[in-house]
C-alpha cells in the first residue's frame, strides 16, 4: 500500500488564522481525499482532491473555507481558513491507489483552535 | 445514499473473551466493505476488507464475512487482548466512476481489561 506523510502532526492556532496541511504520497495515486474527524466522532469526507482541476466538495463544505490544491499525483494540501474553535478536529488525508489495495490514511493532523 | 450502521460502544471485555462488533450497511450497488482500527493517539489503519459477497476478510485474528443477504459485515475475534483496545470503524465504498469515497460508521470503542 502507499505510504503517506502528513504534516503537521498537530498544531494549536488562534481563531481567525489559517492552517495549511500537507499530504505527500510515496507513489502516484489517482484519488486523494481529505477527511475530518471531530472529537469523539466518525470520519466525514470534506472533498476529493482532483489533480489539475478544482476539488469536489461534499455537502456542507465549501472551497472558501477549505481550499485544496493538488498540483501533481503525489501531493495535496488542505487549508483550514478563518478558523474558529468549531474547526478543532483531526484532519486526515487518504489515497486510493486501486481497488485491490484499498484506501490508505495519513497519520492525521490534530488541530486545536483557541 | 450509502450508509453504515455500527453497534454503539463502548464495549468492555475481559482478556480472552470473544468479540463481535455488528455492522450493517445500505448501498445502491455492490460495495467493498472494510474494517479500520484507530489505536489511541494514532491514525486509521486498515484491519481487513472484503470485495464481494461471501468473501471473508481476516487479519491479526480478526475476521468478517461479507453477507449480502443480510447486508452485514460483523467483526469477530475469538480471544481479545488488552492491545486490541481501540476504536473500530466499519466502512464501505462503491468504487463507482462518480465517486470513490469511503462511507464510515460511527465507530465502536473497544476496551479490553485484564
Amino acid at each position: 500500500s502507499a505510504v503517506i506523510s502528513q504534516k503537521p502532526s498537530r498544531d494549536i492556532c488562534q481563531r481567525g488564522t489559517s492552517l495549511t496541511i500537507q499530504c505527500q504520497v510515496d507513489s502516484q495515486v489517482t484519488m486523494m481525499f481529505w477527511y475530518r474527524q471531530q472529537p469523539g466522532q466518525s470520519l466525514t469526507l470534506i472533498a476529493t482532491a482532483n489533480q489539475g482541476s478544482e476539488a469536489t466538495y461534499e455537502s456542507g463544505f465549501v472551497i472558501d473555507k477549505f481550499p485544496i490544491s493538488r498540483p501533481n499525483l503525489t501531493f495535496s494540501t488542505l487549508t483550514v481558513s478563518n478558523m474558529s474553535p468549531e474547526d478543532s478536529s483531526i484532519y486526515l488525508c487518504s489515497v486510493l491507489r486501486d481497488r485491490d489495495y484499498g484506501y490508505t490514511f495519513g497519520s492525521g493532523t490534530r488541530l486545536t483552535v483557541v | 445514499g450509502d450508509s453504515v450502521t455500527q453497534m454503539e460502544g463502548p464495549v468492555t471485555l475481559s482478556e480472552e473473551a470473544f468479540l463481535t462488533i455488528n455492522c450493517t450497511y445500505t448501498a445502491t450497488g455492490y460495495p467493498s466493505l472494510f474494517w479500520y482500527v484507530q489505536y489511541p493517539g494514532e491514525g486509521l489503519q486498515l484491519l481487513l476488507k472484503a470485495t464481494k459477497a461471501d468473501d471473508k476478510g481476516s487479519n491479526k485474528g480478526f475476521e468478517a464475512t461479507y453477507r449480502k443477504e443480510t447486508t452485514s459485515f460483523h467483526l469477530e475475534k475469538g480471544s481479545v487482548q488488552v492491545s486490541d483496545s481501540a476504536v473500530y470503524f466499519c466502512a464501505l465504498s462503491e468504487f463507482t466512476g462518480g465517486g470513490n469515497k469511503l462511507t464510515f460508521g460511527t465507530g465502536t470503542q473497544l476496551k479490553v481489561e485484564l
